[in-house]
């Protein structure tokens, strides 16, 4: 079961602005500034998008924003694109002995 | 410089046999400290899960819930990590994915292999 709970799935149309939520505990999310995001096409090996809570590794668009608040995580596409329809997880380091966990995932569908 | 990420082992194993994934780098060197070496492993039901990674030869980390279970080594002269899960069930049928992450940036996996298929049965 994973560790950080994200919505299955958020649309959007073109051009539109969306959020995705992460949600964790004080454990995890709560303890440090280590949450990083990911976006996965089909078939295809997750890509890192976000990394440290808000930054973005070279070559990621500047479309592509992140936030934290509490235990509370955020990823915001502004400017929905076809291209950025995929699954978007969610990361953290985990609490405890655990390293890292992961969101469950949530699909982002362009309308 | 391009990192490159190659996972290789079998595709299928029998149940409480143990499974060994090889993960061959390129670009990068992995006794260079600059990097922690993961595996990582996806599922459709249960989504991504963190496995366990190395940093060099000084330190090595696992999932408490797989640590019984795992071994992470490495092969400096061939630039090599490597995964060993011993017991295997038909839980452990995943893709799975070695990847790294740039030291002090809290293990985000900034470059991945293109991830290996394994069923057990």
């Amino acid at each position: 079961q994973p560790a950080l709970t994200q919505p299955a799935a958020v649309s959007g149309s073109p051009g539109q602005s969306i959020s995705v939520s992460c949600i964790g505990s004080a454990s995890d999310i709560g303890a440090s500034d280590s949450v990083s995001w990911y976006q996965q096409s089909p078939d295809r090996a997750p890509k890192l998008i976000i990394y440290d809570v808000s930054s973005r590794p070279e070559g990621i668009s500047g479309r592509f924003s992140g936030s934290k608040s509490g235990y509370t995580a955020s990823l915001s596409i502004s400017g929905l694109h076809e291209e950025d329809e995929a699954l978007y997880f969610c990361s953290s380091r985990g609490g405890g002995d655990r390293p890292v966990v992961f969101g469950s995932g949530t699909r982002v569908t362009v309308l | 410089q391009v990192q490159l990420l190659q996972e290789s082992g079998p595709r299928q194993v029998k149940p409480s046999q143990t499974l060994t994934l090889t993960c061959t780098v390129t670009g990068a060197f992995i006794d260079r400290g600059e990097h922690h070496w993961a595996w990582i492993r996806q599922t459709a039901e249960t989504g991504l899960e963190w496995i366990g990674h190395v940093y060099t030869t000084i330190s090595r980390t696992y999932n408490p819930s797989l640590k019984s279970r795992v071994t992470i080594s490495v092969d400096m002269s061939r630039n090599q990590f490597s995964l060993r899960l011993t017991s295997v069930t038909a839980a452990d049928t995943a893709v799975y994915y070695c990847g790294g992450a740039e030291y002090g940036r809290h293990y985000a996996v900034d470059f991945w292999g293109r991830g290996t298929a394994v069923s057990v049965s």
